[in-house]
């Protein structure tokens, strides 16, 4: 079985700050990794993904993630944030085979301090 | 569709009555999976259907939840005798199976048990 953890419920940081936010994955078998963002009350989206390849992805606006198979990490980070970045943010993981079933983390809210 | 499509939005039940939440997934996509998000929470699995195969049923949280996919394309879940911690977002998700490849995830619907 699979499982996310998200270490940090709540990331405060000041606006043009960067910052990171920790994943960690457990799984027996090779996976696909995932960052969803949900902005306030509304669904979720998918913000970046890594399926195969190239083991750093990148969003459209600014934020990367880099798989580390050998500390099943997959962290997201951003140099620089805005206040619109104020969100929770998803990590999630499917196994490679199956159905890829997706098992999310317990989010992490990032507040982007004026 | 162009996304996955889920109706009503939101659904306020008294506790102890039955409700029926809809999804149309992307055309096209095999797979089709229900979440079930609490307040504060990642979202966590419910069931998956392969078409019309209920293939995976192991995060329903009781026998008052049911799901239904029966063409292998719009899919059902409803809920018996509602209760106060039923009161949660709903999220259906949809995929087209195969490697490489990502589920997209519908608005939700909002229920609320009163």
């Amino acid at each position: 079985a699979q499982s996310v953890t998200q270490l940090d419920s709540q990331v405060p940081v000041f606006e043009e700050a960067p910052v990171e936010l920790r994943c960690n994955y457990s799984s027996s078998v090779s996976v696909y990794l995932f960052w969803y963002v949900q902005y306030p009350n509304q669904g979720l989206q998918l913000l970046l993904k890594y399926l195969s390849g190239s083991t750093l992805v990148e969003s459209i606006n600014g934020f990367e993630a880099e798989f580390n198979k050998s500390q099943t990490s997959f962290h997201l980070r951003k140099p620089s944030v805005h206040i619109s970045d104020t969100a929770e943010y998803f990590c999630a993981v499917s196994e490679t085979g199956g159905y890829q079933k997706v098992t999310f983390g317990t989010g992490t809210k990032l507040q982007v301090i004026p | 569709g162009a996304g996955v499509s889920q109706s009503p939005r939101y659904k306020v039940a008294k506790r102890g009555q039955d409700v029926a939440l809809r999804c149309d997934p992307i055309s096209g996509h095999v797979s089709l999976f229900w979440y079930q998000q609490a307040l504060g929470q990642g979202p966590e699995f419910l069931t998956y259907f392969q078409n019309e195969a209920q293939l995976d049923k192991s995060g329903l949280p009781s026998d008052r939840f049911f799901a239904e996919r029966p063409e292998g394309s719009v899919s059902t879940l409803k809920i018996q005798r509602t209760q106060q911690e039923d009161s949660a977002v709903y999220l259906c998700a949809s995929s087209p199976y195969g490697p490489n490849t990502e589920a997209f995830f519908g608005q939700g619907t909002r229920l609320t048990v009163v």
